[in-house]
């Protein structure tokens, strides 16, 4: 079965230390996109990508970067990891058929602490 | 830009009895998807419903259905015959023509045995 996996399940780093999250999904899907959830608001859009060689900046992009060098793969990456950083981040995709509206799957998220 | 408001933090149900989750938004834009999303422990985001805007018919699920009042801009869940497995956190959401999902913070629902 398709699915969207996000690695690692959990991660504990360093303030400063560069740091990337994992996303590939085997759906075969045009648009991938980044979140991070925290207490009292929601899920917020941090990056997206629209294709291969395609990425947007979200509503919270500062200190984040993502490249899309292959159709299953986005990886997340925090430059120089804050405290503020301190996180859970999803990632999802959907199949960006031409229509604005197609149903987002999401992985099962990672939790990140940065101390 | 769209905007989703729920403006309820928690809520609390009795098993076997219906509960309704809030949910407004604000949007220009004439055709948009509007959903529900399950979150539980696990932490899983689990498509519960969507919603057409260009569908008057209200959307169901099972146990689950929606009530879509486009002109007033709301869109509540409605959860019949609730759970225990019930028990999550429900976020509403909005994707329009640029796929983007905007949601809301979130509501907590127990569910009482």
């Amino acid at each position: 079965d398709a699915e969207i996996t996000q690695s690692p399940r959990h991660k504990i780093t360093e303030t400063g230390r560069q740091v990337t999250l994992a996303c590939h999904q085997t759906w075969n899907h045009n648009n991938m996109f980044w979140y991070r959830q925290d207490l009292g608001h929601g899920l917020r859009l941090i990056h997206y990508s629209y294709g291969v060689h395609d990425t947007n900046k979200g509503e919270v992009s500062d200190g984040y970067s993502v490249s899309r060098s292959n159709t299953e793969d986005l990886p997340l990456t925090l430059e120089s990891a804050a405290s503020s950083q301190t996180s859970v981040y999803f990632c999802a995709s959907s199949s960006g058929t031409g229509m604005g509206w197609d149903i987002q799957y999401f992985g099962a998220g990672t939790r990140l602490s940065v101390l | 830009a769209q905007t989703v408001t729920q403006s309820q933090p928690e809520m609390s149900v009795q098993e076997a009895e219906t509960v309704t989750l809030s949910c407004t938004y604000d949007t220009s834009e004439s055709d948009y998807y509007l959903f529900w999303y399950k979150q539980p422990p696990s932490r899983q985001m689990i498509l519960v419903i969507r919603q057409e805007a260009y569908k008057q018919q209200n959307a169901t699920e099972n146990r689950f259905s929606v009530n879509f009042q486009k002109a007033a801009k709301s869109f509540s869940l409605k959860i019949s015959d609730s759970q225990l497995g019930d028990a999550a956190m429900y976020f509403c959401a909005y994707t329009g023509a640029n796929s983007k999902l905007t949601f809301g913070k979130g509501i907590t629902l127990s569910v009482r045995p």
